[in-house]
């Protein structure tokens, strides 16, 4: 069945350091891929999406590359700072972009220090 | 804030109990979801409606049944509780049952002693 397997935290990192967070898939067909945060007593959030091999998903400087090839999808920040500490899901849907029976990872905390 | 809302937030109950846990959607959104989030599992698909419909089905157990009523909103189910139903459940939200981004609620966390 389809699996998600991102790298494991924490990640404790200093302010305006690079950030990557690995993320490996098993699928079959061609899934969508996504990234989602959770902040500290909240739900998750979107954060990015790609929804056909090497599309970037990317928003609030975050990147993330689909990588059929390597059936890989990491997440990049360049310069990280405190406010993203969070947990961040990396997550396989359906095709075109469908959520329905999205599949996580484990999740992986980061905790940014200045 | 998501416009997702979840009651109660924080729920303490003894094992062989049932509870009910609420999710309203977001004004305009026609599909729910419900996940449930523990530590050793990690984050599990386990229902999605879709206006009133059951649309796909997860990992939810014979003892968790749920439903979507008139007005839009869900209701979780979870009954001859154990205490590995320990956990945070969340709902989400979306438009359509496709495609469109998920939105989440807060979850509601769940003890069983």
């Amino acid at each position: 069945g389809d699996s998600v397997t991102q790298m494991e935290g924490p990640v404790t990192l200093s302010e305006e350091a690079c950030l990557t967070i690995n993320c490996t898939y098993t699928a079959t067909g061609y899934p969508s891929l996504f990234w989602y945060v959770q902040y500290p007593g909240e739900g998750l959030q979107l954060l990015l999406k790609a929804t056909k091999a090497d599309d970037k998903g990317s928003n609030k400087g975050f990147e993330a590359t689909y990588r059929k090839e390597t059936t890989s999808f990491h997440l990049e920040k360049g310069s990280v700072q405190v406010s993203d500490s969070a947990v961040y899901f990396c997550a396989l849907g359906g095709s075109g972009g469908s959520n329905y029976k999205l599949t996580f990872g484990k999740g992986t905390l980061l905790t940014v220090n200045p | 804030d998501s416009g997702v809302t979840q009651t109660p937030k924080h729920l303490i109950t003894a094992t062989g109990q049932r509870v009910t846990l609420r999710c309203s959607p977001r004004s305009g959104d026609l599909s729910v979801y419900w996940y449930q989030q523990s530590l050793d599992q990690g984050l599990q698909f386990l229902i999605q409606y879709y206006n009133g419909e059951e649309r796909a089905k997860g990992n939810i157990l014979e003892r968790f049944s749920a439903q979507q009523f008139p007005d839009l909103h869900s209701e979780l189910n979870l009954s001859s509780l154990e205490l590995g139903d320990s956990a945070l459940y969340f709902c989400a939200s979306s438009v359509t049952g496709t495609g469109s981004p998920l939105h989440f609620g807060n979850g509601t966390r769940l003890t069983v002693t």
